[in-house]
Parts: C-alpha cells; sequence; structure tokens
C-alpha cells in the first residue's frame, strides 16, 4: 500500500495567516492527489482534486501544488470557518490511502 | 442537489453482523462508482471498499475481507455494505462517497454522507 505522509500533525495560526500543509507518498503517484476539509462532527468535503485542480464552490484561497511524491496544500489567508482538519489521499492505487491528517488550530 | 444518507448503525456485539445503507439522490446513481470510508472516533480516514457501476467488481481493505460485503441495487438508488463477525476495531462512523473519475483516470470522493456510527463492544 501506498503510505501517505502529512505534516505537521498540527498546527497553530491566526485569522489572516498564510498556512503550507505537506503531503509526501511512499512512492511516485503523479498527480493522483486529493485534499480534503473536515470539521468536528461532519463529513469530510473535497477541497483539491488532481493535485491542483480547485473543487467547484471552493474559496480560491485554498490552492494545491505538487507531482510524484510531494504535494502541498496552501490557505493564501486563514480565515475562521478554516480551522478544521485536513486529509490528503492518493488514487493512484488501491486502496486509495489518506494521510493521517492535519489539525488546523486557531492561535 | 446532491445528496447522501447513510442509515443502520447502532451498537453490536463482538462476533456480530450489521447491514448498512446508503440512500443516492440527486443524480443518476447508476452511472456512478462507490465507496465506503471509516473512520474510528477521534481518528484518521480509512478507505474500506470499493463496488463499480453494475456491482461486478468489487475491493476491499485488507482489514475487512472476508467480512465485509459491498453491494448496491441501482434500481432503488441504494449502495450496502454487510458487516460480518464484527469485531471492536470495525468501531467507526461509516461514510459512503460517490467515487469520480476524469478522462486521465484520476479518482476522487464526492460527495460523502454525514456518516452512521458502528459500536462493536459486548
Amino acid at each position: 500500500d501506498t503510505l501517505m505522509t502529512q505534516s505537521p500533525s498540527s498546527l497553530s495560526a491566526s485569522v489572516g495567516d498564510r498556512v503550507t500543509i505537506s503531503c509526501r507518498a511512499s512512492q511516485i503517484i503523479s498527480n493522483y492527489l486529493n485534499w480534503y476539509q473536515q470539521k468536528p462532527g461532519k463529513a469530510p468535503k473535497l477541497l483539491i482534486y488532481a493535485a491542483s485542480s480547485l473543487q467547484s464552490g471552493v474559496p480560491s484561497r485554498f490552492s494545491g501544488s505538487g507531482s510524484g511524491t510531494g504535494f502541498t496544500l496552501t490557505i493564501s489567508s486563514l480565515q475562521p470557518e478554516d480551522f478544521a482538519t485536513y486529509y490528503c489521499q492518493q488514487s493512484y492505487s488501491t486502496p486509495h490511502t489518506f494521510g493521517q491528517g492535519t489539525k488546523l488550530e486557531i492561535k | 442537489e446532491v445528496q447522501l444518507v447513510e442509515s443502520g448503525g447502532g451498537l453490536v456485539q463482538p462476533g456480530g453482523s450489521l447491514r448498512l445503507s446508503c440512500a443516492a439522490s440527486g443524480f443518476t446513481f447508476s452511472s456512478y462508482e462507490m465507496n465506503w470510508v471509516r473512520q474510528a472516533p477521534g481518528k484518521g480516514l480509512q478507505w474500506v471498499s470499493y463496488i463499480s457501476t453494475s456491482g461486478t467488481s468489487t475491493y476491499y481493505a485488507d482489514s475487512v475481507k472476508g467480512r465485509f460485503t459491498i453491494s448496491r441495487d441501482n434500481a432503488k438508488n441504494s449502495l450496502f455494505l454487510q458487516m460480518d463477525g464484527l469485531r471492536a476495531e470495525d468501531t467507526a462512523f461509516y461514510y459512503c462517497a460517490r467515487h469520480l473519475v476524469d478522462r486521465k483516470g484520476r479518482r476522487w470522493f464526492d460527495p460523502w454522507g454525514q456518516g452512521t456510527l458502528v459500536t462493536v463492544s459486548s
């Protein structure tokens, strides 16, 4: 199975900050990489697919980049509603494994 | 509106069985592959199972292979997960998720249902 490792596991930031979350795959996955946001008590929500494509309805402050084994999710200016847990997922091979998550908290 | 609604969760004893359902609406269910993903309380996401549009192809995580069975009824816009031989480590929220694919074969899950909680305990 492809192991997905996110860093950091948790992050404290302030409204207005620029934040970057990293995701590394244990093998090359091209750009078969997705990002999800999950708020407490809610289902995960798709933010970014195919490494850099913004899902419809997702604010443009979210962006994704990377290819091969290294990927990043960037939030350009944190808003109060962005405090949540973020997961990366590879879809290059089955099982479509997830990273362990990055919890973004208010500083 | 595209919507997925799970049901069927609950408390079950170790070794018991449970059948989860996922009702789909707002899209042509028969045209989409589907998945089950689970999340133990306070933990991360784990893909559980996949089913093709016709139901002829299925895949399972190693941790549930031989115990769980995914199926679908396209006439009733419904997805199912039959869970047998349940263990304490199967305790989790179970989400159904629509599987989307682009022409380059890249895949993602959207949307997800709200989840149903399965608790395995004596």
